[in-house]
């Protein structure tokens, strides 16, 4: 199985910082990498798909990019509105074997 | 605007299986593009994968899981359902539904329904 190593776990910044998360996989997956927001007591969101495809609606603020086995997610200003953890999640195999990164908890300091 | 919701009982006892379902509002489960999904979180944990089901039936589910799962659709009523046997305390997670675009993005999820195992 592929997996997905993410880091930092948590991480505190300031409004209007820019906050950047990687992940590593432990194999080649191209640029099969999706990134979620998960608050609590709501439905999660897809924010960007294809490793750098931001999803239709997601503010321009959020981007990914990286290919193969080394990915960054970036929100450029950060906002009070963003306080989530967020997960990376690779579809490298087939059949699918979908597995996320362990997820990065994002505060405002 | 498309809506799913997860529903089914809080508090399963050990050993005995797990039931949720997923009724889709808003579009349509007989898509040929959607697939759908069954995701889950432990208290504390990173996020799960447990399986993907088409409108027709064709299904992939977690190797890890799979001895112990079924997943099944209802396009007369609009639902997916989750079926987890033999289950543990190591089952207790919030559990969410989820549409796929294709096989491999979850583009629309629902809120998800918290499951408990205990006697």
């Amino acid at each position: 199985d592929i997996q997905m190593a993410q880091s930092p776990s948590s991480l505190s910044a300031s409004v209007g910082d820019r906050v950047t998360i990687t992940c590593q996989a432990s194999q080649d997956i191209n640029d099969y990498l999706n990134w979620y927001q998960l608050k609590p007591g709501k439905a999660p969101k897809l924010l960007i798909y294809d490793a750098n495809h931001l999803k239709t609606g997601v503010p321009s603020r959020f981007s990914g990019s990286g290919s193969g086995t080394h990915f960054t997610f970036t929100i450029s200003s950060l906002q009070p509105e963003d306080i989530a953890t967020y997960y990376c999640q690779q579809y490298g195999d087939l059949p699918p074997r979908l597995t996320f990164g362990g997820g990065t908890k994002v505060e405002i300091k | 605007q498309l809506h799913l919701q997860e529903s089914g009982p809080g508090l399963v006892k050990p050993s005995e299986t797990l039931s949720l379902t997923c009724t889709v509002s808003g579009g349509s489960i007989r898509s040929g593009t959607y697939y759908w999904g069954w995701i889950r979180q432990p208290p504390g944990k990173g996020l799960e994968w447990i399986g993907t089901i088409f409108y027709t039936g064709t299904s992939y589910y977690n190797p890890s899981l799979k001895s112990r799962v079924a997943m099944s659709v209802d396009t007369s009523t609009k639902q997916f359902s989750l079926n987890l046997s033999s289950v543990t305390a190591a089952d207790t997670a919030v559990y969410y539904c989820a549409r796929l675009d294709g096989l491999y993005v979850f583009d629309n999820w629902g809120q998800g329904t918290p499951v408990t195992v205990s006697s």
